[in-house]
């Protein structure tokens, strides 16, 4: 069965520093949506794009956060540099253009300290 | 602005029905959502209801949507220890000309012997 990869699944850093998150959609998907779930918290949308193109960012801290989706395929997501209140698990998901349905990948749990 | 509002915790003994309830703002959503989320896990999508039904059963669980009072509910018949997880309630939203889907925080069920 298809599923949405994601890696790193857990990464611990330190305030300032980078780091970057990868997501691989479900093959023939054309939206693909990165979440960030505070612990205790529904997920909530930071990015969403349609092929290779943002069609949300409206919620992305965009001083600090980017995201990229090149060839409309994988997509990154990138933080520089992390404070504490970026501790969460990020969740990337994707779906059919068009449709509602939206399948999510495993998310990488960050840890800033 | 589009909220969707949960109960935070329900605890029931095994073999019981379990009732998780969520009421939603959007009357426009197409579809509304139950995700279940296992710890450390990302959302795996349980069920569905499109906003024409009343009601929607699918095995042990049964979906029940009032759009009068914008309220939904999951039913679990003969809960298990294996349902102990976080469900999110999720309605869809149409912006920008994009669904977009938006959570509750998540009803954690606690299922004891």
């Amino acid at each position: 069965e298809a599923e949405v990869a994601q890696s790193p699944r857990y990464k611990i850093t330190e305030k300032s520093q980078a780091v970057a998150f990868w997501c691989d959609p479900i093959s023939g998907h054309a939206t693909l949506y990165w979440y960030r779930q505070i612990l205790g918290q529904g997920p909530e949308l930071l990015v969403q794009f349609q092929d290779e193109s943002v069609v949300d960012d409206s919620q992305l801290p965009k001083d600090r956060f980017s995201a990229e989706r090149l060839k409309g395929v994988d997509s990154t997501l990138k933080i520089q540099p992390a404070e504490l209140g970026d501790s969460a698990m990020y969740l990337c998901a994707s779906g059919l253009a068009g449709a509602d349905e939206q399948f999510f990948g495993p998310g990488t749990r960050l840890t800033v300290l | 602005g589009e909220d969707v509002e949960q109960s935070l915790f329900l605890s029931v003994r095994e073999g019981d029905s379990s009732v998780i309830n969520c009421t939603y703002t959007d009357s426009s959503s197409t579809y509304l959502y139950w995700y279940k989320q296992e710890p450390g896990a990302g959302l795996q999508l349980l069920t569905y209801i499109f906003s024409n039904m009343d009601m929607k059963q699918d095995q042990r669980l049964t979906v029940l949507l009032n759009k009068k009072d914008k309220h939904l509910s999951l039913r679990i018949a003969d809960t298990q220890t294996g349902d102990s997880a976080i469900y999110f309630c999720a309605e869809t939203y149409l912006s920008g000309g994009y669904n977009k889907l938006i959570f509750g925080a998540g009803t954690r069920l606690a299922v004891h012997p």
